[in-house]
């Protein structure tokens, strides 16, 4: 069975300082999304990566993949409350009925 | 453009008992799908449906999970009957194709006591 493995799971860190969550997963893909969840709110879409050294940045969140090492990477730079909320990667496999596989998720708190 | 909608947004119920979730796609989304997170684990699959046929239903867990899609529009998740290890948060989800990119609603907690 395919594996996503994402971690940290639980992320506290202060404003204005950088991070990296990461998305290993198991098996050949080149589709993989990131998502973000606030607490009883949908699942809203990040990023979409669909090929291998594709990068995306949007504000200050930028996520890469590396589809040989089977890792993306969110990182965050100068981290703000806002950010908080619980980020979600999801790898979408060819010829496995079109399902997304998802990671565990991260949850984030931002603290001032 | 309306999002992904479901309802209802929680539901407690008591062990033995029937819940039916209801999930509406985007509209002109023929892919729908349905997917449970259970006690902070990852996201799993349940099924997907293609207009109104289920195309992959390999994630459903059991024969008391019963998910219809009548005229290819909203479609309803019924648990039948329930039982304490089906508590989790239900989302839905819906794609213009397949291989396209997946738009989540907010997900039903469902709590069975």
């Amino acid at each position: 069975e395919l594996k996503v493995e994402q971690n940290p799971l639980f992320l506290s860190m202060q404003e204005g300082k950088n991070y990296t969550i990461y998305c290993n997963y198991s098996t050949t893909s080149d589709r993989l999304y990131w998502y973000r969840q606030d607490p009883g709110k949908s699942l809203e879409s990040l990023f979409v990566l669909l090929s291998n050294g594709a990068v995306k940045q949007e504000g200050r969140l930028m996520a890469s993949l590396d589809t040989k090492a089977r890792l993306s990477t969110l990182h965050i730079t100068a981290a703000v409350h806002d950010l908080s909320a619980t980020y979600f990667c999801a790898v979408d496999v060819p010829n496995t009925g079109n399902q997304f596989y998802f990671g565990t998720g991260t949850s984030l708190t931002v603290i001032p | 453009e309306a999002g992904v909608t479901q309802f209802p947004s929680h539901s407690v119920i008591e062990k033995g008992q029937t819940v039916t979730l209801r999930c509406d796609p985007i509209s002109g989304h023929d892919n729908l799908y349905w997917y449970r997170r259970v006690m902070g684990k990852e996201i799993k699959f349940l099924l997907h449906f293609v207009k109104e046929s289920k195309q992959d239903e390999s994630g459903m867990p059991n024969n008391r999970f019963l998910a219809e899609r009548t005229g290819g529009t909203y479609s309803t998740l019924k648990v039948q009957p329930a039982e304490l290890e089906d508590s989790g948060v239900y989302f839905c989800a819906s794609s213009q194709g397949v291989y396209y990119e997946q738009y989540f609603g907010p997900g039903t907690r469902l709590t069975v006591t």
